[in-house]
């Protein structure tokens, strides 16, 4: 099937600092990839739609300028959680969707956990 | 707004024995319904799926899924539960646009002992 794969799986950063997250779709082309995020004991949280070449679609109560994504190719889109702080350690998730066969399927990276310190 | 839940957060079983989680969703519309797992430090892996047809689903691994409209729920169930199966269950539910925005439940964690 079809690999995503996330960049870096564990990172910890201090409070006050910008941390890039990369999701790279490695053998298939992606328009589309979701970034979702986990807390403990607790679903997958929808924060954006990523769509290449154009901004990100936002979820309600997801600051845009706190989680900055930036689809800029077909196989690439990175969340960048800016001036970081210990509320938005967590584990974060992104999925894409690949467009191919009878029906899409979305597939998802290993996730990254992120810690504020 | 969407919304889907999962009863059960925890499940402990022996294996060999019968498996069934609960999922129910919210959405009076045409729905796409998934259970997804996630084993111990691997990827989100898709299950199965339900678009429309046979409301009775086959996935890997055994598992099945029953789409009941009427009752709004999407239950997975694996006769005889093997040590392997211990993972994160997660049901999800998105509107009938493909695979595309994922409503997710709060997952399951099954622990099945040997």
């Amino acid at each position: 099937g079809a690999v995503v794969s996330q960049h870096p799986s564990r990172v910890i950063c201090k409070s006050g600092t910008s941390v890039k997250i990369e999701c790279r779709s490695l053998d298939f082309q992606a328009t589309t990839m979701f970034w979702y995020r986990q807390f403990p004991k607790k679903s997958l949280m929808l924060m954006a739609t990523s769509n290449e070449g154009s901004k990100a679609t936002y979820e309600q109560g997801v600051e845009k300028d706190k989680f900055l994504i930036n689809h800029a190719s077909l196989t690439l889109s990175t969340l960048t959680v800016t001036s970081a702080h210990p509320e938005d350690s967590s584990f974060y998730i992104c999925s894409a969707i690949y467009r191919g066969g009878i029906v899409n399927e979305a597939f998802f990276g290993q996730g990254t956990r992120l810690t504020v310190v | 707004a969407q919304s889907v839940s999962q009863h059960n957060h925890h499940v402990i079983l022996s294996e060999a024995a019968s498996l069934e989680l609960g999922c129910n969703y919210s959405y009076g519309g045409t729905v796409n319904l998934f259970w997804y797992v996630q084993y111990p430090g691997q990827h989100l892996q898709l299950l199965l799926k339900y678009f429309s047809g046979d409301p009775l689903v086959k996935g890997i691994k055994g598992f099945e899924a029953e789409f009941i409209k009427s009752k709004f729920s999407f239950n997975l169930r694996k006769p005889s539960v093997q040590w392997s199966d211990t993972a994160e269950y997660f049901c999800a539910v998105n509107d009938g646009g493909g695979y595309n925005k994922l409503i997710f439940g709060a997952g399951t964690r099954l622990a099945v002992h040997p």
